[in-house]
């Protein structure tokens, strides 16, 4: 596609279920960022991969968050066992390269409300 | 990781006044982008301006890279420039990207 895509767009779900949010990069790009923003703040970094491979998930904030690319395109964010505080923007990125010193380009987002 | 600071907090413009928007970083980096949050929060990519200067249209970015500061200047402001614009850099020893927390804008008619 022309631009980096994200499903769903909104999402709502009730404390405890687990939510699974996907990205689809710019065709071609190897590198694939996640970040969850929250009201008012700047993006926060959550993890990265190069291909199929995550090279950093230092952001992930506990054992609930997971992500994986497995055919080095598509990515799936997913939530376990949601809580109130996981609610928040949530958007990928992509980027030509393999490192941060490419342009990233911002998919619209996952609006997350959990209730 | 590296603090990425922005200012001012908030703008409030009339339409055709220019501005300059500030960004200090903590350490050297490899990456420094400008974004553009739109009212319907879509994060849009203004420059990928790591140093130097460039020009897009009445928007232009300065990074002046041995001193940690870049600077966007939009010229000729219009309603359609309010939003919030974000500073983003990476590091030169990972590959995180930091956020600011923006300058919020608002151009009124």
């Amino acid at each position: 596609g022309a631009g980096v895509s994200q499903s769903p767009r909104y999402k709502v779900t009730k404390r405890g279920q687990d939510v699974a949010l996907r990205c689809d990069p710019i065709s071609g790009h190897v590198s694939l960022y996640w970040y969850r923003q929250a009201l008012g703040q700047g993006p926060e970094f959550l993890t990265y991969f190069n291909y199929e491979a995550q090279q950093d998930k230092s952001g992930l904030p506990n054992d609930r968050f997971s992500a994986e690319r497995p055919e080095g395109s598509i990515s799936t964010l997913t939530i376990q066992r949601t809580e109130q505080r996981d609610s928040a923007m949530y958007r990928c990125a992509s980027s030509l390269g393999a490192t941060s010193s490419d342009t990233q380009y911002f998919g619209p987002g996952t609006r997350l409300t959990v209730l | 990781g590296i603090q990425v600071e922005q200012s001012p907090p908030d703008l409030i413009l009339q339409e055709g006044a220019n501005s300059t928007l500030r960004c200090n970083f903590s350490d050297s980096v490899n990456n420094l982008q400008w974004f553009h949050q739109n009212p319907w929060g879509q994060l849009i990519n203004l420059f990928y301006i790591p140093s130097g200067t460039k020009q897009n249209g009445r928007l232009s970015a300065t990074t002046v890279a041995t001193e940690r500061y870049s600077l966007l200047y939009i010229s000729s402001s219009q309603t359609t420039d309010s939003g919030v614009y974000f500073c983003a850099v990476d590091s030169n020893t990972g590959n995180q990207f930091y956020f600011g927390t923006g300058t919020s804008l608002t151009v009124i008619p």
